[in-house]
């Protein structure tokens, strides 16, 4: 069975950092490129970044550009993103996904605000 | 003008058909691209239904009904989802995607509502 579990989410002030991970389990992971999606409250879907999944090249939405950073450690099966730099605009549910393979995990919270 | 442009909403009928469009933005291909799509309910993550690019290159999601189908209207630079029988667990956000340009765009999804 695939599972994919998100952790790392919470309450951060503006001008904050937070690490998301998300653990992969039941297909290749080493093998799968990987992407963070976030949902706004009552809004659609948003592609944040992805992760190559050899060579680690990596994408990002222009409103993640310069402030967050997607990682990967395939010994681990597990996904990173590094925020910095948190803005209001950032709050919304954070899922992890093989957008590809149909594989999403079941979201992380993150909340910005003072 | 977005990538990708969805109708905001659809009401269908139980028993009926309907069917969600994904327009691509001018100048963008629909015939180059696999439109994948995806349904959401109210509190869950989003559920691979299918992803179509042409009838030799699709995709059903492990356990999606064969009422789920995909096609495309090449005159419109549109994917399509065609859910047929429709049923009231069908009533749900549908969101479509395509990878351009080295990031995953979404549309803004469909809701629609079977009544």
């Amino acid at each position: 069975e695939v599972q994919l579990v998100e952790s790392g989410g919470g309450l951060v002030q503006p001008g904050g950092s937070l690490r998301l991970s998300c653990t992969a389990s039941g297909f290749t992971f080493s093998k799968s490129g990987m992407n963070w999606v976030r949902q706004h409250p009552g809004k659609g879907l948003e592609w944040v970044s992805g992760i190559n999944p050899s060579d680690g090249g990596t994408y990002y939405a222009d409103s993640a550009k310069g402030r967050f950073t997607i990682s990967r450690d395939n010994s681990k099966n597990t996904l990173f993103l590094q925020m910095n730099s948190l803005r209001a605009d950032d709050t919304a549910i954070y899922y992890c996904a093989n957008v590809h393979d149909g594989y999403w995990g079941q979201g992380t919270l993150v909340t910005v605000s003072s | 003008q977005a990538v990708l442009t969805q109708p905001s909403s659809l009401s269908a009928s139980p028993g009926a058909s309907a069917s969600l469009t994904c327009t691509l933005r001018s100048g963008i291909n629909v015939g180059t691209y696999r439109i994948y799509w995806y349904q959401q309910k109210p509190g869950s993550p989003p559920q691979y239904l299918l992803r179509y690019k042409s009838d030799s290159d699709k995709n059903q999601g492990s356990g999606v009904p064969s009422r789920f189908s995909g096609s495309k209207d090449a005159s419109a630079n549109a994917g399509i989802l065609l859910i047929s029988g429709l049923q009231s667990e069908d009533e749900a956000d549908y969101y479509c995607t395509i990878w351009h340009n080295g990031a995953w765009v979404f549309g803004g999804g469909t809701k629609l509502t079977v009544l």
